[in-house]
């Protein structure tokens, strides 16, 4: 079974300074891993997403993250972060079931807080 | 890019009602709904698959009889809560994978609270 760990709830940085948010994965398979991001009382959008291409994926703004086999990690980072990053952030695998039953398992999502 | 409406945004009923949110996928066809729930500070529980013409899809532990989801067309799924109670409160999630495609779109959300 398929399964993502955020291993950071909260993380709280200043403005200005990168951007390191935490998640590894489990697969069987060769997963399809993404990044979402959820501002208050909204709903979701998608940052970024890694299917078995580029191991360095590129989002938009401004934020990347590094498929690591090896590790089984997908964090997610930003150089300088920026006031209005400040949002809740999960990272999240779709299940390998194929076809119309694929499912996406959410991580508990980090908090990230910015800083003046 | 693909949008995804929730209707209503907000909705507060009274404790014994039903309570119908919309998802409509606006500019394309999703033959597949998915419906999350998600407490205060906590992750999305995925609730339910829904599938265009068939029978809702529910996850462990989620009453079908309590959270009846119908797909009647490409473009629109409703999720009803019935005979609300306070635990019911929660924000309720929707999301649109058009047809053919592979990625998720996520509605606003809907954010029921029951008194």
């Amino acid at each position: 079974a398929q399964s993502v760990t955020q291993l950071d709830s909260h993380v709280s940085v200043s403005e200005g300074t990168p951007v390191l948010l935490r998640c590894n994965y489990s697969s069987s398979y060769s997963p399809s891993l993404f990044w979402y991001v959820q501002h208050p009382n909204k709903g979701l959008q998608l940052l970024l997403k890694y299917t078995s291409a580029a191991t360095l994926v590129k989002g938009i703004n401004g934020f990347e993250a590094e498929f690591k086999k090896s590790e089984t990690s997908f964090h997610l980072t930003k150089p300088s972060a920026h006031m209005s990053d400040a949002a809740e952030y999960f990272c999240v695998v779709r299940t390998a079931y194929g076809g119309a039953t694929n499912k996406l398992i959410f991580g508990t999502g980090t908090l990230l807080a910015v800083q003046p | 890019g693909a949008v995804v409406s929730q209707h209503p945004s907000w909705v507060i009923c009274k404790s014994g009602t039903s309570v119908k949110i919309e998802c409509r996928s606006l500019d394309f066809q999703a033959t597949t709904m998915f419906w999350y729930r998600q407490f205060p500070k906590q992750s999305l529980m995925l609730m339910a698959t829904s599938n265009e013409g068939s029978k809702a899809t529910y996850e462990q532990g989620v009453e079908k009889d309590k959270f009846l989801i119908n797909h009647a067309s490409l473009t629109l799924s409703t999720l009803t809560v019935t005979s609300a109670h306070p635990e019911d409160s929660s924000f309720y999630i929707c999301s649109a994978r058009r047809t053919g495609g592979t990625e998720a779109f996520f509605g606003q959300g809907t954010r029921l609270t029951v008194v």
